[in-house]
């Protein structure tokens, strides 16, 4: 079984710039979370995706910005980089939008804004 | 505006020992509590969950409680082992939100279980 694997793991912006985030979520889950972690604190939620239709959306302003595609892996765009955009961006996927369905995340991928 | 707080930003548990994690939460609308571990460079790892309709539940070394009226829940690792050395997320989930399995996360809990 595929675990969720995202992708860069490390990538360096400078304010002003855009980013794409990738996510492949695990084998057999529809269902996309993206969550932003500052540092010492917890994720926080940004979106879901379920069957490529955003599916409830966190604080976030409206530059982040995603896709789900047929595949169920997942994308995360950030247009206009701050500074305060520097986190660790997590990916989680689960099986449907059923609450007690435990998500699964990936790594990561650790954004810094210069 | 916290909904889920873990208070004790780090713990130190000999080996072998009982480890017990707390976490609090405010809203009353939550009703699936989780447990994720999270090793550095690493994303969180799901460790264990638990519905509002049960008190307990149990996974080998692992124990969650949920006690609602108090709006708090705890973790038991026994017995305490070095690889459970890692920081330890609560998180919660249900609630009007308009995406019921979003997941709310306290700030962590650092464990060290030392030899």
């Amino acid at each position: 079984e595929t675990g969720v694997t995202q992708s860069p793991t490390h990538l360096i912006k400078t304010r002003g710039q855009q980013v794409t985030l990738r996510c492949s979520s695990q084998s057999g889950h529809n269902t996309v979370s993206w969550y932003q972690q500052a540092l010492g604190q917890g994720p926080q939620f940004i979106f879901q995706y379920y069957r490529e239709e955003e599916n409830g959306r966190g604080n976030f302003p409206p530059r982040f910005s995603g896709l789900q595609f047929p595949n169920y892996s997942s994308e995360l765009n950030v247009n206009a980089l701050e500074l305060d955009d520097s986190a660790l961006y997590l990916c989680a996927s689960s099986l449907g939008v059923n609450e007690n369905q435990p998500q699964h995340f990936g790594d990561g991928t650790r954004l810094s804004i210069l | 505006d916290q909904q889920v707080k873990q208070n004790s930003p780090s713990l130190s548990v000999q080996e072998g020992r009982i480890s017990i994690l707390n976490c609090d939460y405010t809203n009353s609308m939550f009703d699936y509590f989780l447990w994720y571990k999270k090793y550095p460079a690493e994303g969180p790892t799901f460790l264990i969950s638990i519905s509002s309709i049960k008190d307990k539940n149990e996974d080998g070394r692992f124990t969650v409680f949920l006690n609602k009226s108090a709006k708090h829940l705890s973790l038991h690792i026994v017995p305490s082992q070095p690889g459970d050395s890692a920081v330890y997320f609560c998180a919660a989930s249900g609630g009007n939100t308009g995406t019921a399995s979003k997941l709310t996360f306290g700030t962590g809990t650092r464990l060290q279980v030392t030899l």
